[in-house]
């Protein structure tokens, strides 16, 4: 079975500080594929990233950036200078190649709360 | 290129009433999943459609549950006799079929609040 833990249930910042968001997954699959969504207060969950098992480069996409580490089944995302446009929910989540309809396993999600 | 949508985007029941939902994924896209979201938690899977077929549904999804994709595009997830637990955001998803695990795309989901 597979486990997604997002132990930080809200992060409160101010303004153009940095916010990492932990996220841990337990998988006994070799081959699946982490995800970050972000669930602003509309309730949409909206697609941030995809990483599968097998690329463990990190990436620096604007103010986000994410750290993919294999040796210790983490995928923790950051912002850097936050806004308070970041305030939402975020989500991590897993899927694995042997289960064949591709469903998502999610954390319980960490709340982001960026003050002006 | 619309996104995924789903209507009503608010319901509001009194127990033991029926409601039924719907949700249209982007043109093209084969898979189409559910998902069940209570206050505080992450998305759970409810059930998966491959075009028209449904080939999964989760434990989560009682008897009292029934989804349809009867032309392989949109489809319609019914509650019958609507409990109080059912209280919940109810999400859509839709990706392309591919080799490759594919990206979900979600719908902005069904409030639903049964008194």
């Amino acid at each position: 079975a597979q486990k997604v833990t997002q132990a930080q249930t809200e992060i409160s910042v101010v303004e153009k500080e940095d916010v990492t968001l932990d996220c841990v997954y337990e998988t006994r699959d070799t081959t699946y594929y982490l995800f970050w969504y972000k669930q602003p207060p509309s309730g949409e969950l909206v697609f941030l990233i995809r990483r599968n098992s097998f690329d463990e480069q990190n990436e620096i996409s604007g103010r986000y950036s994410w750290n993919f580490q294999k040796s210790t089944s983490s995928f923790n995302f950051t912002i850097t200078a936050s806004q308070v446009v970041d305030s939402a929910v975020y989500f991590c989540a897993l899927s694995v190649l042997t289960d064949s309809w591709g469903k998502l396993q999610f954390g319980a999600g960490t709340q982001v709360v960026v003050t002006p | 290129d619309t996104g995924v949508s789903q209507d009503p985007r608010h319901k509001i029941t009194k127990r033991g009433q029926n409601v039924t939902f719907r949700c249209d994924p982007i043109s093209e896209h084969n898979r189409l999943y559910w998902y069940r979201q209570t206050l505080g938690q992450g998305p759970e899977f409810l059930t998966y459609f491959q075009n028209e077929a449904q080939l999964e549904k989760s434990r989560l999804l009682s008897d009292r549950f029934s989804a349809e994709r009867p032309k392989g595009s949109f489809s319609t997830l019914e509650i019958q006799r609507t409990e109080q637990g059912d209280s919940a955001m109810y999400l859509c998803a839709s990706s392309p079929a591919d080799s490759v695990r594919e990206t979900q795309y979600f719908g902005p989901g069904t409030r639903l609040l049964v008194l």
